[in-house]
């Protein structure tokens, strides 16, 4: 129940495609959900999160959509840049003063120029 | 700002030996976790702080681990005796109370461990 399973492991997408990242979580009380984004030899920094209450949220080319009934939720690169090859790594919380985040395995994204 | 300060940022040493990785938060952040990062295992939660107070240690693999927060701007964590299995990256990460909206925690540059 604790576990947030992520999808897929590596992917590789051309300049300017869309790069799609999926997590799915058992637990129903998690209520936060970020994605952290991780380029080698750094620490992961914090990308974009959502809250259950909208299915949807978007800052630039990054978009979280997100299925409440479902229990999944993604990420979408639009115009993927070689600048965006990194690692990404979806997370959830139950939020609140506890906040420990359980991570996703990561997915190592490469975008060819 | 100056972040999340780890030290040393690689550490080689032999099975059976002691290591100590350390962390500074950002200054005003009341809540403090350690992470481990490996290939096989990807971003595993060892321990974390609130208010230097330790919350919740179910991730520390063994006694041979242990940590400490002995006030707001420091932390300590400790492997002895080391093993080849423990060679990974370990990162400290900070945060603020609890914001609602957002909850960002702020990851230090890490410390890769690697015991022979």
């Amino acid at each position: 129940q604790q576990q947030v399973k992520q999808s897929p492991q590596s992917l590789i997408v051309q300049k300017g495609g869309i790069s799609i990242i999926n997590c799915a979580y058992e637990n129903t009380a998690f209520d936060y959900f970020p994605w952290y984004q991780q380029f080698p030899g750094k620490g992961p920094a914090l990308l974009i999160a959502i809250r259950p209450d909208v299915s949807e949220k978007k800052e630039g080319r990054f978009t979280i959509s997100f299925n409440k009934s479902a229990k999944q939720f993604s990420l979408h690169i639009m115009d993927s840049q070689p600048g965006d090859s990194a690692t990404y790594f979806c997370a959830a919380s139950y939020g609140g003063s506890q906040g420990n985040l359980i991570f996703g395995k990561g997915t190592k994204l490469s975008v060819k120029p | 700002d100056a972040g999340v300060i780890q030290s040393p940022r690689h550490e080689v040493t032999e099975m059976g030996q002691e290591v100590t990785l350390r962390c500074k938060p950002i200054s005003g952040h009341n809540s403090l976790f350690w992470y481990r990062q490996t290939m096989m295992r990807g971003l595993e939660l060892l321990i974390y702080f609130n208010n230097n107070v330790p919350i919740d240690d179910s991730g520390m693999p063994e006694d041979r681990f242990s940590a400490k927060m002995p006030n707001a701007s420091f932390s300590t964590l400790k492997i002895q005796p080391s093993e080849p299995r423990d060679s990974a990256v370990y990162f400290c990460a900070s945060k603020l109370p609890w914001q609602g909206a957002t909850d960002t925690q702020y990851f230090g540059p890490g410390t890769r461990l690697t015991v022979l």
